[in-house]
């Protein structure tokens, strides 16, 4: 069965870093693009950034370019989200899902880790 | 970018009742629109892709239309299990927005 697994969640003040993680299991990892959503509490789904399957392309929502960088290590099977500068806006569950082969679908979701900025 | 709207923002249906959503591109996507069902607590599902493919073991009560800017979740009869939130997702093009979401509550 496919797994995702999110981790690093917590409270940062407004200015801080963090470094989600998310652990693939059950597929090869390194088939298929990733992507982060995010949901703010009580709020609709926001897409904030995909990689493909290398690594070599990116794409990021306005919001957060420039501030949030997404990566992986297929070698660990495991895809990365390094946010810096956060603001209480970037608020939310943020979950880990798998692409459908050519389609810009998240077929499979990970539980989310929730992110607090606050001060 | 390509802004989603979803219409309406919520709706109250009833058990065995034919309910339909509808989702509208800022320009067009051809066919690269998906839909999702969340019930609260947990993690969104992928019911529909490129507006009319079904997803594999969801129930053909769930159908997707439309090309081009507008596009329908219809469910052919509502079932206890179907009252969730529902977001349709563009992805013609980066960054793949959603839209805001349709709430499905029981009348």
């Amino acid at each position: 069965d496919v797994q995702l697994v999110e981790s690093g969640g917590g409270l940062v003040q407004p200015g801080g870093s963090l470094r989600l993680s998310c652990a693939a299991s059950g597929f090869t990892f390194s088939s298929y693009w990733m992507t982060w959503v995010r949901q703010a509490p009580g709020k609709g789904l926001e897409w904030v950034a995909n990689i493909k399957q290398d690594g070599s392309e990116k794409s990021y929502v306005d919001s957060v370019k420039g501030r949030f960088t997404i990566s992986r290590d297929n070698a660990k099977n495991s895809l990365y989200l390094q946010m810096n500068s956060l603001r209480a806006e970037d608020t939310a569950v943020y979950y880990c899902t798998r692409g459908k082969p050519g389609i810009a679908a998240a077929v499979d979701w990970g539980q989310g880790t929730l992110l607090t900025v606050s001060s | 970018d390509i802004q989603m709207t979803q219409s309406p923002s919520s709706l109250s249906a009833s058990v065995g009742d034919r309910v339909t959503i509808t989702c509208r591109a800022s320009q067009s996507i051809s066919s690269y629109l998906n839909w999702y069902q969340q019930k609260p607590g947990k993690a969104p599902k992928l019911l529909i892709y490129t507006a009319s493919s079904l997803q594999s073991g969801v129930p053909s009560r769930f159908s997707g239309s439309g090309s081009g800017t507008d596009f329908t979740l219809t469910i052919s009869s509502l079932q206890p299990e179907d009252f969730a939130t529902y977001y349709c997702q563009q992805s013609s093009s980066a960054p793949y927005s959603f839209g805001q979401g349709t709430k499905l509550e029981i009348k």
